[in-house]
């Protein structure tokens, strides 16, 4: 089937020390997100790729970092992990439902990476 | 700008009951709606979406939702809750060609015996 696979699904990392987490996606879809989501929060959406241009939203830190090497995957990284860091991150892909200039970009999700800070 | 408002955020009804999660949207332009699902420890699912043709939409596990312009409302209903629809559920408002979502805070649904 196809689908949007996060791995790790735990990730347990020490404050301050480099994590990475990756994202790959069967769904050959041009856009990919990466959103956190904290306890009984909405998601909160960090930034975007439309193909190979990067969209940073304006409040994310400049301590998350994002890569898109192929179509396929994308990579989240946290240079230097705070304990206010700790979250679900979630990565999503999309395409245009249609042709139209208006098309729907429903988005499709990973099961999501639980980041422990310690 | 697009906003979305969930009205509740604990809904609470008993097992074979009417659901009815409310959503109202705020958009500048004619706007597409969702509706996600979100189990505990996993991602969101889409439920349904309105993509500006039939005003009353059908989703999975029997959920349905009304687009109404008039009222800026996108309420989600189902007619008999089941225990395995407890979950969080997330109403979402993309601005009609944008690839971006907006999400409301979420409201967390119990279903009771």
């Amino acid at each position: 089937d196809a689908m949007v696979i996060q791995n790790p699904r735990y990730q347990v990392t020490q404050f301050g020390k480099p994590v990475t987490l990756s994202c790959s996606q069967t769904l050959n879809h041009n856009v990919m997100y990466w959103y956190q989501q904290k306890s009984s929060q909405a998601p909160k959406l960090l930034f975007h790729y439309y193909d190979k241009d990067f969209n940073n939203e304006a409040d994310t830190p400049d301590n998350f970092q994002s890569r898109r090497p192929n179509t396929s995957f994308c990579f989240l990284d946290i240079r230097s992990p705070g304990l206010g860091d700790a979250a679900m991150y979630l990565c999503a892909t999309s395409r245009p439902a249609g042709l139209a200039a208006y098309s729907s970009y429903e988005q499709y999700f990973g099961p999501g990476t639980r980041l422990t800070v310690t | 700008a697009q906003s979305v408002t969930q009205l509740g955020s604990h809904v609470s009804v008993s097992e074979g009951a009417l659901v009815l999660l409310r959503c109202n949207y705020s958009s500048s332009v004619p706007p597409y709606l969702f509706w996600y699902v979100q189990y505990p420890n996993q991602g969101l699912q889409l439920l349904l979406k309105y993509t500006s043709a039939a005003t009353l939409v059908k989703g999975i596990n029997g959920f349905e939702a009304e687009f109404k312009k008039s009222e800026t409302s996108f309420h989600l209903t189902k007619p008999s809750a089941h225990m395995s629809d407890a979950a969080e559920y997330f109403c979402a408002v993309s601005e009609g060609g944008g690839n971006k979502l907006t999400f409301g805070t979420g409201t967390q649904l119990k279903v009771e015996l």
